[in-house]
């Protein structure tokens, strides 16, 4: 039973253009999600996350917009570049399960020059 | 500052063995949490450590144990490996409240194969 769900397997992009990876939850109880970032042969990197109080937060090129009531979110990042590819992989975190990140299967985006 | 390290960084293993894994924290985190990445997939979290105690465990068997050191270190310890544990194994270090907010760091993770 997935209740984290990355949809896209892949994603190609433009340089210069946005990219969006999306993400989509079951459990309700969640309520800390966050976006990583990961290289081959390395361990996931953070990169931003957002509370369930909120919908939207940004930390420069990127933002996570989340839209509780479709128990999705959505990672944009502007403008993308040849360094932003990778697999990005959606977490959340939940008041049932609070210790422990479930996440979803990953998004494999490459941005093209 | 030192992130989270991993030892080692590779491991070949035959089915029966025992592998022992190792961790140590970033810096100034006392948490240490496990997980285990199959090829294509997200990582899925084994266990927790926090106090020297095992806080939370995922769905996986007694095969699996851990241990945390009184310097927060931690390591894994998988008994009778199966070709199935075959995986990139994660660790991940956090300011150990566990409760809202918390980010968990990761390591580079250690990567097994059983033959």
């Amino acid at each position: 039973d997935q209740q984290v769900k990355q949809n896209s397997p892949s994603l190609s992009v433009q340089e210069g253009r946005i990219s969006i990876l999306n993400c989509d939850y079951t459990n309700s109880m969640f309520d800390y999600f966050l976006w990583y970032k990961k290289y081959p042969a390395e361990g996931p990197t953070f990169l931003i996350s957002i509370s369930s109080i909120k919908d939207k937060n940004e930390d420069g090129r990127f933002t996570v917009f989340l839209n509780k009531s479709a128990k999705h979110l959505s990672l944009h990042i502007v403008p993308s570049q040849p360094g932003d590819s990778a697999v990005y992989f959606c977490a959340a975190k939940g008041m049932d399960s609070s210790y422990k990140l479930i996440f979803g299967s990953g998004t494999r985006l490459l941005v093209r020059p | 500052d030192a992130g989270v390290t991993q030892s080692p960084t590779h491991l070949i293993k035959t089915r029966g063995q025992q592998v022992t894994l190792r961790c140590s924290p970033k810096s100034g985190h006392d948490t240490v949490s496990w997980y285990q990445q199959a090829l294509g997939q997200g990582p899925q979290f084994i266990f927790q450590y926090y106090e020297e105690e095992e806080r939370q465990r995922g769905n996986f068997p007694d095969r699996f144990s851990g241990h945390q050191f009184p310097n927060y270190s931690s390591e894994l310890n998988v008994n009778a490996l199966l070709l199935g544990d075959s995986a990139l194994y994660l660790c991940a270090s956090s300011l150990g409240s566990g409760g809202w907010g918390e980010t968990q760091y990761f390591g580079p993770g250690t990567r097994l194969l059983v033959l």
